[in-house]
Parts: structure tokens; C-alpha cells; sequence
């Protein structure tokens, strides 16, 4: 079963847009990371988030993490073509192994 | 390049057969782990190495099984397959428990006909 659920499922926005993907998982973490696979690649690890952190930066990506309520979200700002990918969030909760959530499908427009 | 290699990348074998998919984890990283992503269940966990020794399993199959060598590079066997193991595999490593994400490799494209 999934630890973690990707929303929306698919997105489409035009360029210079931003992008907010949300997951939501259910036991508590260690960490939680944001991964991107462009179609039919592996996945790139893009950020990780500690339990006792509440947002990080890297670059156009900024993420949050809500404990409380379980749950993340990845903000893409001035999105481009090349964001054009899925984008999966993996929960670490025993440190021997991540557990993918099911992923949202991001269409960024020229 | 993300410094892990998985070979082959692209494999066509009949059902009720074996194979065998290879990975060669980042210079310096001790953890091996094995992916398995396909349309209906999306990534799933099949195993985790450490330096050696299978450290966590999830979904995998009985029919499935593994290895880490002493040269860190790994092994997934899968035998009597199925059309439903069609699937891309992949293999990722990272350092020691993982605490900086982890590396893919491209994956292996397995269909079974």
C-alpha cells in the first residue's frame, strides 16, 4: 500500500506559472523527500525535508511540511517546459527504506 | 550520468523465464535499494542492501530475490515470470541510511510476452 497520495493526480499550467503539488501520508516520518522522473527516466532526488523542519528552499522549489496534519507540499514558482515531469513525494520512516507516494503528472506550457 | 549504472536497460523475455538485472551503485555509497514501477501499482519496494547484507523488504515477490556482492554492486533475480511483471526496475544506493535522498539509476524495462 502507499504511505503517501500525490494531489492533484495531473496538473497543466502555462509557463511563468506556479506549481503546488500536495501529499499527504500516514505514520509519522523521519524525513520526507521530493523526487522528479521525467517520462520513462529514474527519478532525481530534489529536496529533503527533516520532521523538525516546517519549509526549505532550493532554487524555483520551495517545500512544507505539516507534522500536524500530515502532509506536504512542493511549490514550483516561474515554471518552465522543462519542469514538464512527475513529480513524487517519498516518506522515510524507518531509514531503511523510502516509500513513494502515487505522484502528480505537471504539464507546463510553453 | 547519475553515477548508477543498471544494465540491461531494456530486456524482452517469454513468460515462465528467469533473468537477472544488474546494478553498480555510486562511487562510495553502501546502500543498494530495488524499485519496482508499473502503471497499475506505481513504485513499489522490493529490497534494501547495506555493505553486504539485505537490511529491509517490502513487495517482493517469493519468486523474486537478490544480493549485494563485496564490490557493492547488486544483483535482482527474477524467476518464473509472469506477463505481470512487466514493469521498469529500478535500482538506487545512497550513503549510509539514506539521510541525503537517494541516486536512481535509469532502470531496466522489463516486458514479458
Amino acid at each position: 500500500s502507499q504511505q503517501g497520495e500525490e494531489d492533484p493526480q495531473a496538473l497543466s499550467i502555462q509557463e511563468g506559472e506556479n506549481a503546488t503539488m500536495n501529499c499527504s501520508y500516514k505514520t509519522s516520518i523521519n524525513n520526507l523527500q521530493w523526487y522528479r522522473q521525467n517520462s520513462g527516466r529514474g527519478l532525481v532526488h530534489l529536496i529533503l525535508i527533516r520532521s523538525n523542519e516546517r519549509e526549505k528552499h532550493s532554487g524555483r522549489l520551495r517545500v512544507t511540511l505539516d507534522t500536524s496534519k500530515k502532509s506536504s507540499s512542493l511549490l514550483i514558482t516561474a515554471s518552465r517546459a522543462a519542469d514538464t515531469a512527475s513529480y513524487f513525494c517519498a516518506t522515510d520512516i524507518s531509514t531503511d527504506k523510502l516509500i513513494f507516494g502515487t505522484g502528480t503528472r505537471l504539464q507546463v506550457f510553453p | 550520468d547519475s553515477g548508477v549504472t543498471q544494465t540491461p536497460k531494456h530486456l524482452i523475455t517469454a513468460t515462465g523465464q528467469r533473468v537477472t538485472l544488474r546494478c553498480s551503485p555510486r562511487s562510495g555509497d553502501l546502500s543498494v535499494y530495488w524499485y519496482q514501477q508499473s502503471l497499475d501499482q506505481g513504485l513499489q519496494f522490493l529490497i534494501q542492501y547495506y555493505n553486504g547484507e539485505e537490511r529491509a523488504k517490502g513487495n517482493i515477490l517469493e519468486r523474486f530475490s537478490a544480493q549485494q556482492f563485496p564490490d557493492l554492486h547488486s544483483e535482482l533475480n527474477l524467476s518464473s515470470l509472469e506477463l505481470g511483471d512487466s514493469a521498469l526496475y529500478f535500482c538506487a544506493s545512497s550513503t549510509r541510511q539514506g539521510s541525503s535522498g537517494y541516486t536512481f539509476g535509469s532502470g531496466t524495462r522489463l516486458t514479458v510476452v
